[in-house]
């Protein structure tokens, strides 16, 4: 069965990085882009952007540019969320989410990652 | 961008009543050539992630139970659940994929009145 399994909560200083993954299973992960998603705290779902599997090109929505990076390692199926010099508005629940190529909904979520940032 | 807004932002519904949810987009999200509109609608639980009901604004996911259907075109969109379980308790999500970025709506939570 499909499945996204996501790396565990953080919790990092301001100024940190930190890197999420989520790993695929269940089906071929080239067949899908990956799209990421940010829940602020009690907030609703934004759309962070989405990378392409096939050619790991991404595409980043406006207000996620510069420090925030999406990466793939395919050998393992896994994408990667990285996020560098943390504030405490990065604090947030982070989900990655499959698309079926060229039809931009996501049909299967990652449990989340939460990222908690603190001095 | 193309903005989208949901109404109510919460809904309070008896048992095996009707809830309705709507959602619009500040800009028609229909595609001429297909005559699609490329609008999803989510429920998230508590804690939980979110989870697609519908797609192209009106087909069910697989698995989905029939007492969800989406109703819509262009701009204004529905998403209405028939007869309100328990379990339907949840914040529902409307999303756009018609242009990047593919934005969400703010949410309505349901509730059992």
């Amino acid at each position: 069965q499909v499945q996204l399994v996501q790396s565990g909560s953080e919790l990092k200083k301001p100024g940190a990085s930190v890197k999420v993954s989520c790993k695929a299973s269940g089906y071929t992960f080239i067949s899908h882009t990956v799209n990421w998603v940010r829940q602020a705290p009690g907030q609703g779902l934004e759309w962070m952007g989405w990378i392409n599997t096939n050619t790991g090109n991404p595409t980043y929505a406006q207000g996620f540019t510069g420090r925030f990076v999406f990466s793939l390692d395919t050998s393992v199926s896994t994408a990667y969320l990285q996020i560098s010099s943390l504030t405490a508005e990065d604090t947030a629940v982070y989900y990655c989410a499959r698309c079926p190529t060229a039809q931009n909904f996501p049909d299967y979520w990652g449990q989340g990652t939460l990222v908690t940032v603190s001095s | 961008d193309i903005v989208m807004t949901q109404s109510p932002d919460s809904l309070a519904v008896s048992l095996g009543e009707r809830a309705t949810i709507n959602c619009k987009s500040s800009q028609s999200v229909l595609y001429s050539s297909n005559n699609k509109s490329f609008l999803a609608w989510f429920q998230q639980k508590p804690g939980q992630p979110p989870k697609l009901l519908i797609y192209w604004a009106s087909t069910r996911e697989s698995g989905v139970p029939d007492r969800f259907s989406g109703s819509g075109s262009g701009t204004d969109f529905t998403l209405t659940i028939s007869s309100l379980q328990a379990e339907d308790v949840a914040v529902y999500y409307c999303q756009q994929y018609y242009g990047s970025p593919f934005t969400f709506g703010p949410g309505t939570k349901v509730d059992i009145k």
